[in-house]
C-alpha cells in the first residue's frame, strides 16, 4: 500500500512570494490533515478535511493560507504572501475516517522563507 | 494550543537501557496516541490507548494511562540505536475531533 505522498520535499522562497504544496493521501482515506511543524515543536493542525469538506480550519491563518481538496482525494496548501515565520515543515496526514484513529503522515515539505 | 506536554524535553541513554517518557494533558480525552519522528521524516504512529484502558503493550513499547492524573508514559525497553528519534504524544480531546500534539521528547541512544 502506497503511503502519503507530498511534493515538493524542499522549497526556498523569499518573503512576500507565494508557494504551494501538494499532498496525495492513502487511497480510500476520507480524512486529510495539514499540519505545520516549527523546528523544535510538535505539529500544529492547520486544516482538516472530511472528503472535500472542511471540518476544522480554526488555526489556519486565512489572510495568507488557503487549502483545497476539490475532488476529495489530493489536496493543495497555498501560502500567499509568505512571511519569515512561515519557515517550517508542512506535514500532510490522512486517516480512514473522522474518528481520530491512526493518522498516516507523509514525509513533509520543508519550507525556508528568506 | 498544545494540549500535551512531554517530559523530559531531551533524554540520552546507553544502548540496551530502558527509556521512559511522560506526557501530561489538560482536558478529558477519548484516546491518547504516541508517534515517533526520525530526523527529517514524517511521523509514524506507535500506539493508541483509549481512555478506558490503563496499560498497553506493543513489542518493546509499554504505554500507561492515568486519567485521574491526566498523564501517560511511554516505556521503550532494551533500547537500540535505531530508537533515536523524537517522540510525541497526541490527545484526542472529547468533542474536539482532532489530535493535539505535545512538544515532544528528543531521545538519543548512545552505542
Amino acid at each position: 500500500e502506497a503511503g502519503v505522498a507530498q511534493s515538493p520535499r524542499y522549497k526556498i522562497i523569499e518573503k512576500r512570494q507565494s508557494v504551494a504544496f501538494w499532498c496525495n493521501p492513502i487511497s480510500g482515506h476520507a480524512t486529510l490533515y495539514w499540519y505545520q511543524q516549527i523546528l523544535g515543536q510538535g505539529p500544529k493542525l492547520l486544516i482538516q478535511f472530511q472528503n472535500n469538506g472542511v471540518v476544522d480550519d480554526s488555526q489556519l491563518p486565512k489572510d495568507r493560507f488557503s487549502a483545497e481538496r476539490l475532488k476529495g482525494v489530493d489536496s493543495t496548501l497555498k501560502i500567499q504572501p509568505a512571511k519569515l515565520e512561515d519557515s517550517a515543515v508542512y506535514l500532510c496526514a490522512s486517516s480512514l475516517v473522522l474518528t481520530q484513529e491512526t493518522q498516516y503522515f507523509g514525509p513533509g515539505t520543508r519550507l525556508l522563507v528568506l | 494550543s498544545q494540549q500535551g506536554e512531554e517530559d523530559p524535553q531531551a533524554l540520552s541513554i546507553q544502548e540496551g537501557e530502558n527509556a521512559t517518557m511522560n506526557c501530561s494533558y489538560k482536558t478529558s480525552i477519548n484516546n491518547l496516541q504516541w508517534y515517533r519522528q526520525n530526523s527529517g521524516r514524517g511521523l509514524v504512529h506507535l500506539i493508541l490507548i483509549r481512555s478506558n484502558e490503563r496499560e498497553k503493550h506493543s513489542g518493546r513499547l509499554r504505554v500507561t494511562l492515568d486519567t485521574s492524573k491526566k498523564s501517560s508514559s511511554l516505556l521503550i525497553t532494551a533500547s537500540r540505536a535505531a530508537d533515536t528519534a523524537s517522540y510525541f504524544c497526541a490527545t484526542d480531546g472529547m468533542g474536539a475531533q482532532k489530535l493535539v500534539f505535545g512538544q515532544g521528547t528528543r531521545l538519543t541512544i548512545n552505542p
